[in-house]
């Protein structure tokens, strides 16, 4: 089945580390998010990619980096300078292009940084 | 991007229709509204969208008005495992960033 895989499901990690969200799809989509998530609100965006090598900071990019060197991949990396790193990270893809096109999400990390 | 504008919370009884409001008077020609839904500590699905004219699949109908200010979102009969967070979303003919607000909280109720 076509879809994308967001692993691990749960994530500890110590303050001052940084760590790296795995972030897959196998839809063929060009375009791919990072989105985080606080208890209560609403989705967030932090980075996108429209194609292979290429990226843009969304609305909250600060503390965070990413790379997308193959379509299939968008690894997200929460680094220490993120100075609230404890949320639930979402990852989406979509089809390149046309405003009519919808979001394809994964079903999430959740992130505790102690 | 158009902000929208949802109520924070909704009670539905099963089998009932939902009827989910929201208000986008700000919209663009060119902006599509998108309806998604996310059960707790899962990533968001997505349910329909429509640009002008009335849309239905499997899962809801999208009702716009005509001046496109607001939409419906129509789950004709409620079940349980329809209670979540309901977003409506407006999209720009740019590459297509989603701006998700805070949704309504839908609880169906045996």
């Amino acid at each position: 089945d076509g879809g994308i895989t967001q692993s691990p499901k749960y994530l500890f990690r110590k303050e001052g580390q940084n760590v790296t969200l795995s972030c897959e799809q196998n839809l063929n989509h060009d375009a791919m998010y990072w989105y985080r998530q606080d208890p209560g609100q609403g989705l967030r965006l932090i980075y996108y990619s429209q194609i292979v090598n290429d990226f843009q900071k969304g609305d909250i990019a600060e503390g965070y980096s990413v790379s997308r060197e193959k379509k299939e991949s968008f690894p997200l990396t929460v680094t220490s300078a993120q100075k609230n790193p404890t949320a639930f990270y979402l990852c989406a893809s979509s089809i390149q292009g046309p405003n009519n096109s919808p979001l394809h999400f994964g079903n999430g990390t959740r992130l505790t940084v102690t | 991007d158009a902000k929208t504008t949802q109520p924070p919370s909704m009670d539905c009884a099963e089998g009932r229709a939902a009827n989910l409001p929201c208000n986008h008077s700000t919209i663009s020609g060119n902006e599509y509204v998108y309806w998604y839904r996310q059960i707790h500590s899962q990533g968001p699905q997505y349910i329909i969208h429509g640009l002008k004219n009335n849309e239905t699949n499997e899962m809801a109908s999208l009702i716009i008005t005509e001046d496109r200010k607001s939409s419906t979102l129509i789950l004709p009969h409620a079940t349980l495992r329809d209670t979540a967070v309901y977003y409506c979303i407006v999209r720009t003919d740019s590459w297509g960033k989603f701006q998700f607000g805070a949704g309504t909280q839908v609880v169906v109720t045996p």
